[in-house]
């Protein structure tokens, strides 16, 4: 079956802490790999994605995310958290076989101290 | 702002009623996606139309319907409706090239509680 897994529901962190949020999925296939984020009060919106090509791909805010494909991977990371950077986190995948069909994951909410 | 709108942005119902949810997508793209996002967890796929055609659905019973419109606007209908169905119903825009690409302009939901 099609699945994400997020392996962290919540993760607390203090500014300037290193960041990394974990997502593996269960998928056959070529796939394209997503994360969105979701800030307090707004609407979910595209962070980074990953369709091909190189692996470590870099998205708005610093943040960034690399693809393993032997690991049904797709980490991401950011070197230095900010107070702003406060959200839930969604990893999400597609298949080119079945573009049409976006599963997520089930979040994980970052908490950053100031 | 994605220039997505969806209303009505909280509504309650109760057991066996219908709900119409309804979505605007972004100005020039022409597929719309529903989602389904309980509380604590991650959006759940429910249907996607493009050019007013079915293109691709979730695991959802058939009580759960939709409808595209000439100007892509977009429809949720759920039928007998169920506890179960109470969460935030997400609507997504993309495209207009027809070939899903996974990037997704979200509405900002609509709330139902059903009681």
């Amino acid at each position: 079956a099609q699945s994400v897994s997020q392996h962290n529901h919540h993760v607390i962190l203090s500014e300037a802490a290193s960041l990394e949020l974990g997502c593996n999925y269960s998928y056959g296939g070529t796939v394209n790999l997503f994360w969105y984020v979701q800030y307090p009060g707004q609407h979910l919106q595209l962070l980074l994605k990953y369709f091909s090509g190189d692996p470590l791909v870099k998205g708005i805010k610093g943040f960034e995310a690399e693809f393993i494909k032997s690991k049904f991977s797709f980490n991401l990371r950011k070197p230095s958290v900010q107070w702003s950077d406060t959200a839930e986190y969604f990893c999400a995948v597609n298949g080119w076989s079945s573009a049409s069909k976006i599963i997520f994951g089930s979040g994980t909410r970052l908490s950053i101290r100031p | 702002e994605t220039g997505v709108t969806q209303s009505p942005t909280h509504l309650i119902k109760t057991r066996g009623q219908q709900v119409t949810l309804r979505c605007s997508s972004q100005s020039g793209h022409n597929t719309v996606s529903w989602y389904q996002q309980a509380l604590g967890q991650g959006p759940q796929f429910i249907f996607q139309y493009y050019r007013e055609e079915e293109n691709g659905r979730g695991n959802f019973p058939p009580r759960f319907s939709g409808l595209q419109f000439p100007n892509y606007s977009s429809e949720l209908n759920v039928n007998a409706l169920e506890l179960d169905d109470s969460a935030l119903y997400l609507c997504a825009s993309s495209g207009p090239s027809g070939a899903n690409t996974g990037e997704l302009f979200f509405g900002e939901g609509s709330r139902l509680t059903v009681l």
